[in-house]
């Protein structure tokens, strides 16, 4: 079966620390890649995605993503990351040959002045 | 403005009754879909539209229905809530056919409690 992975479940950092989240999926052909963040209290909403192209995707509030295909890889990076960015982060990949998009677990992110 | 709006935002209901949440998007998406949200297993399937009067069964349809009379409205019933069925329930709308080709707006969510 088709899934998606978020290895760290939990991650605790201070202001201006470097972040990545990593998510991986299993084989599936083309893929399309997302990034959603929800931060507390608020509903979901998109970070970044990748359709096609750069592999290097830039969102919003510096965040990136590399899509590494031999890897079937998406991580998530911030250079420096603040207060505000304390949330819960999903990454999502939609499989073009079962046409079903799956959601990996979410990690969750808390970051210390 | 994009706008995806529930209901509620907190519900507690007993076992065994039925259960309405409602979903409404101003954005006159084609696609709406009802996910789950539980701690440690992310989102979840229940059902998805694309199109008014129209059904496609998720991942964990089991214990739910829904109806779509309007193109705006999707809505999520519980036809006995059961204890089990205690979550965060996300609505959320696309604007095209296919669950992957656009992002996907989510409402704010209903936090469902059945005691």
């Amino acid at each position: 079966a088709q899934s998606v992975s978020q290895h760290n479940h939990h991650v605790i950092l201070s202001e201006a620390a470097s972040l990545e989240l990593g998510c991986n999926y299993s084989y599936g052909g083309t893929v399309n890649l997302f990034w959603y963040v929800q931060y507390p209290g608020q509903h979901l909403q998109l970070l970044l995605k990748y359709f096609s192209g750069d592999p290097l995707v830039k969102g919003i509030k510096g965040f990136e993503a590399e899509f590494i295909k031999s890897k079937f890889s998406f991580n998530l990076r911030k250079p420096s990351v603040q207060w505000s960015d304390t949330a819960e982060y999903f990454c999502a990949v939609f499989f073009y040959n079962t046409d079903k998009l799956i959601f990996g677990t979410g990690t969750r992110l808390q970051v210390f002045p | 403005d994009v706008k995806v709006t529930q209901s509620s935002r907190y519900l507690v209901k007993r076992t065994g009754e039925k259960v309405f949440l409602e979903c409404v998007q101003d954005m006159d998406h084609e696609n709406m879909f009802w996910y789950r949200q539980d701690p440690g297993l992310g989102l979840r399937l229940i059902y998805f539209s694309y199109d008014v009067k129209m059904k496609e069964k998720g991942d964990i349809p089991e214990g739910y229905s829904v109806s779509r009379e309007k193109k705006e409205r999707f809505s999520l019933i519980l036809e006995s809530a059961s204890t089990n069925q205690t979550s965060m329930y996300l609505c959320a709308s696309s604007p095209d056919r296919g669950q992957g080709n656009y992002e996907q707006y989510f409402g704010p969510g209903t936090r469902l409690t059945v005691t």
